[in-house]
């Protein structure tokens, strides 16, 4: 199975200020499309996991702008540019490059 | 927009079958995917298996032998029969649309999640 691992496991930033995310897989980069099968969810309290970005960096329709995914291969990296209250979330990667499909241990995201 | 709901009975007996249903809210799920993923309390998410429309399966091996996964096109719904069940199986069971492996397996949209406790 694709192990990912995710850090830190919890974050506190300030609101307005910037929060990053990282995952780390093995190789999830299909050369022949390069496309890295990785995606980035939000899971509010209560609420089911959220998708936030797919193929590493490309948004969801209607995700605000201020999350944005990057990284390639092995290394990537979720940010929220300027933290708002409503992002206090656990936020989790995700793998499709291969079954079985599997998912980072989450990272809490909280206000500072 | 496409929405999911998961139904099915909340409490199961150890050793006995957790058997639950995902309602697509479209008039055909002709060509569609639906994934079934858990979350233990206060843990991770665990990609249980995959199943087509036409009833093609994929299952996560560490469930494969106590999984099963089946169609209704007629009424738009997707089941998942999970054996033998244990303490350890106690978990929020979400259903949720995915791609297949040329467009993206990503997961979207998710159901509310069906929360089965498997106790005596």
């Amino acid at each position: 199975d694709i192990v990912l691992t995710q850090s830190p496991d919890s974050l506190a930033v300030s609101l307005g200020e910037r929060a990053t995310i990282n995952c780390k897989s093995s190789q999830i980069l299909y050369s022949s499309s390069n496309r890295n099968y990785l995606a980035w969810y939000q899971q509010r309290p209560g609420q089911p996991p959220k998708l936030l970005m797919y193929w590493a960096s490309t948004r969801e329709s209607g995700v605000p702008d201020r999350f944005s995914g990057s990284g390639s291969g092995t290394d990537f990296t979720l940010t929220i540019s300027s933290l708002q209250a409503e992002d206090v979330s656990v936020y989790y990667c995700q793998q499709y490059y291969h079954p079985p499909y599997t998912f980072g241990q989450g990272t809490k995201l909280e206000i500072k | 927009q496409l929405r999911l709901q998961e139904s099915g009975a909340r409490l199961v007996r150890p050793s006995e079958t957790l058997s639950l249903t995902c309602s697509f809210s479209a008039d055909s799920i002709s060509g569609m995917y639906c994934s079934w993923i858990r979350q233990p309390p206060g843990k991770a998410l665990e990609w249980i298996g995959q199943i087509h429309s036409t009833g093609l399966t994929n299952f996560n091996p560490s469930f494969k032998s106590r999984v099963s996964m089946s169609v209704d096109t007629s009424s738009s719904q997707f089941s998942l029969i999970l054996s033998s069940v244990t303490a350890a199986d106690t978990a929020l069971y979400f259903c949720a649309r995915t791609w297949g492996a040329a467009a993206g397996n990503w997961f979207d949209p998710w159901g509310q999640g069906a929360q089965v406790t498997v106790s005596s």
